[in-house]
């Protein structure tokens, strides 16, 4: 079965630079949300998207931006790198959001480096 | 405070041996509780969730109990083997209509030959 597909996988980026990752949700699910899990901590939600429009928002910093395209699958950008920001970045998909039973599928998940 | 705790922190087993990890939650309005395994340094893999009206649910040898009295969950691994090494994650999904997820720590646990 089609999973969760999160590229890339891996990005080394300096401070003040400026990365983007991209999530591709399992086919026919319309709902994606964004992760950030550092280093022996639980994942912490960022933003999620319904059909294209923004979901919910948590502890997403102004310096990130993330947007779903009318594919379904989303884009984190991430502007004016810290070194604080790397972390794993965790993408999931569902059917629609909110109903219990909807399960979140988790993708592989990129890992930023920020040196 | 929306919040969910799990323990041990960490276990260690013998391969073949039954073990059980717990959570403890205070979440409100609870929507339902997974546990989800996730090896280190992937996503999360979702292995059983109950809602309000479930005590328990099994996934071959994984079994969670969910008692919504006292808010707590349990997770049953029985006749671990060395594959099931990995950090055992409870979230609970709260806020109805926004599926919000509140995870626990985890549990890492080490099933040694």
């Amino acid at each position: 079965a089609a999973g969760v597909i999160q590229s890339p996988r891996h990005l080394i980026k300096e401070k003040r630079e400026t990365a983007t990752l991209k999530c591709y949700p399992i086919p026919r699910h319309d709902t994606v949300y964004w992760y950030q899990q550092g280093p022996g901590q639980d994942p912490q939600f960022l933003i999620s998207f319904y059909e294209k429009m923004q979901s919910d928002k948590g502890s997403i910093p102004d310096r990130f931006s993330a947007q779903q395209f009318s594919d379904y699958h989303s884009e984190l950008n991430m502007s004016s790198l810290e070194l604080g920001d790397s972390a794993l970045y965790f993408c999931a998909s569902s059917e629609r959001p909110g109903l219990a039973g909807f399960e979140q599928y988790f993708g592989p998940g990129t890992r930023l480096t920020v040196t | 405070k929306n919040q969910v705790e799990q323990s041990p922190q960490s276990l260690i087993i013998l391969e073949g041996k039954n073990c059980t990890l717990q959570c403890n939650y205070t979440v409100s309005p609870f929507s339902n509780l997974r546990w989800y395994k996730q090896d280190t340094g992937r996503g999360p893999v979702s292995l059983t969730i109950m809602t309000f009206s479930e005590n328990t649910k099994s996934n071959g040898r994984y079994t969670a109990t969910l008692d919504a009295d006292t808010k707590q969950s349990s997770l049953h691994i029985t006749a671990s083997q060395l594959s099931d090494s990995a950090s055992y994650i409870c979230v609970v999904s709260y806020g109805g209509a926004t599926n919000k997820l509140i995870f626990g720590t985890g549990t890492l646990l080490a099933v040694q030959p």
